[in-house]
């Protein structure tokens, strides 16, 4: 049973500039989250996808959008990145949408300069 | 609105020692609870949850939990500390409108030889 993927592991951006982060789920499971752990703090969640919709999103502006494909994969892509980006960006996923059972990557470092 | 409240940003234990961390969240119904551990460049491991009956739930690598109303506190509890549970915990609530998890903002294990 493969687990929740993600990449690129590390990547580097200016201000300003655009960047998408990909997740793949764990093998049988529908429902994809996002979330964005700046240094010493704990996750903040983004937003959550389920069957390629939409369905729960946190307080983070509009230029932090998603995507989830059929095969239940999932993009993140933020737009104007700011110094404030920087952050690891953790993926979950979960068999269902209401479960707090997820299953977490081992995240994209972003850093903005 | 719904939060986590993690007391300790950082404990230090003896090696064989016991440990507890703490964990106080504010939430309207019967949450749901979890504990998560993230070794340094790593993703959330799920340690242990907590949705209903028995207060007291055992997790993995030999960690507890005890779930208490009246405190309104979570806290993970384990009877001999080893060298490799140096990590940061997360406690975390399930939102019962999303679906996501609310953390707190982690406590950091230091063991010492």
């Amino acid at each position: 049973e493969t687990g929740v993927t993600q990449s690129p592991t590390h990547l580097i951006k200016t201000r300003g500039q655009q960047v998408t982060l990909r997740c793949s789920s764990q093998s049988g499971h529908n429902t994809v989250s996002w979330y964005q752990q700046a240094l010493g703090q704990g996750p903040q969640f983004i937003f959550q996808y389920y069957r390629e919709e939409e369905n729960g999103r946190g307080n983070f502006p509009p230029r932090f959008s998603g995507l989830q494909f059929p095969n239940y994969s999932s993009e993140l892509n933020v737009n104007a990145l700011e110094l404030d980006d920087s952050a690891l960006y953790l993926c979950a996923s979960s068999f269902t949408a209401n479960t707090g059972e997820l299953f977490f990557g081992e995240g994209s470092r972003l850093t903005v300069l | 609105a719904q939060s986590v409240t993690q007391p300790d940003i950082h404990i230090t234990v003896s090696e064989g020692a016991s440990l507890e961390l703490r964990c106080n969240y504010s939430y309207g119904a019967t949450p749901y609870l979890f504990w998560y551990v993230q070794s340094p460049g790593q993703g959330l491991q799920l340690l242990l949850k907590y949705f209903s009956g028995d207060t007291l739930v055992q997790g993995i690598k030999g960690f507890e939990a005890e779930f208490k109303r009246s405190q309104s506190s979570f806290n993970l509890r384990k009877p001999s500390v080893h060298w490799s549970d140096a990590a940061e915990y997360f406690c975390a609530v399930r939102s019962s409108n999303t679906g996501k998890l609310i953390f707190g903002q982690g406590t950091t294990l230091q063991v010492k030889p």
